[in-house]
């Protein structure tokens, strides 16, 4: 089975701090995601990673920088919390299942609040 | 813009019924298709997966896409309480990447 671990269940951060959600995978994909999803407005992809030391926005990066040191771990930094950034994020990582599909998984989500 | 569509629902079906899930996009170049199964509080969980015209099953759960018509749906035969959730639609662009395009959701309720 995929395992897609983040590092925390539930952040409470305070406005203007630096937040570190992590995530690491342990199937050796090469493919990571970051996404929020806020009620109404769906998932929203912050930033995906190809490969390590790859990195590529996605529809809403503004306020977000990520990194990948190593395959496995996908690293999504707040550089100054505001609280228009409270939201459950969720990492993905994607493989390809040898049927023509790429299949995401999700890890658990962190709920971040920002006050 | 490319986009995915889903009615936000709810829908509601006795327990034993089958649900039908519909999915509309917008792209006509769209090559792979997912259903994800999303518990309140929980991250989405993939539960199908197709990219060939017709009908793939896997337990109780069936979908069908048409890519004539550009739909994907999504059947749960002998829907259970379990079942209860809400269900997103996602496409797989056509470029390399193949980002998912995300519908909003159906939200489910399948009653005792």
């Amino acid at each position: 089975d995929v395992k897609v671990t983040q590092s925390s269940r539930y952040l409470v951060k305070r406005t203007g701090e630096k937040v570190f959600l992590e995530c690491v995978q342990d199937m050796d994909h090469e493919n990571m995601f970051w996404y929020r999803q806020d009620p109404g407005l769906g998932l929203r992809l912050i930033y995906f990673s190809y490969d390590v030391k790859m990195k590529e926005k996605g529809d809403i990066p503004e306020g977000y920088s990520v990194s990948r040191e190593k395959k496995e771990r996908f690293s999504l930094i707040l550089e100054s919390a505001s609280t228009n950034q409270t939201s459950m994020y969720l990492c993905a990582s994607r493989s390809f299942s040898g049927t023509g599909l790429y299949e995401q998984y999700f890890g658990p989500g962190t709920r971040l609040t920002v006050t | 813009q490319k986009e995915v569509e889903q009615n936000s629902g709810p829908l509601s079906v006795p327990e034993g019924a089958i649900a039908s899930l519909n999915c509309t996009y917008s792209d006509r170049v769209s090559q792979s298709f997912f259903w994800y199964r999303q518990y309140s509080g929980k991250s989405p969980e993939l539960i199908m997966s197709i990219y060939s015209n017709g009908d793939k099953e896997d337990g109780r759960f069936t979908a069908q896409l048409n890519k004539a018509s550009q739909y994907v749906s999504l059947l749960i035969r002998d829907s259970q309480p379990s079942d209860s959730a809400t269900y997103l639609c996602a496409v797989a662009n056509a470029g390399n990447n193949r980002k998912l395009i995300w519908g909003l959701g159906t939200s489910l309720a399948v009653n005792p």
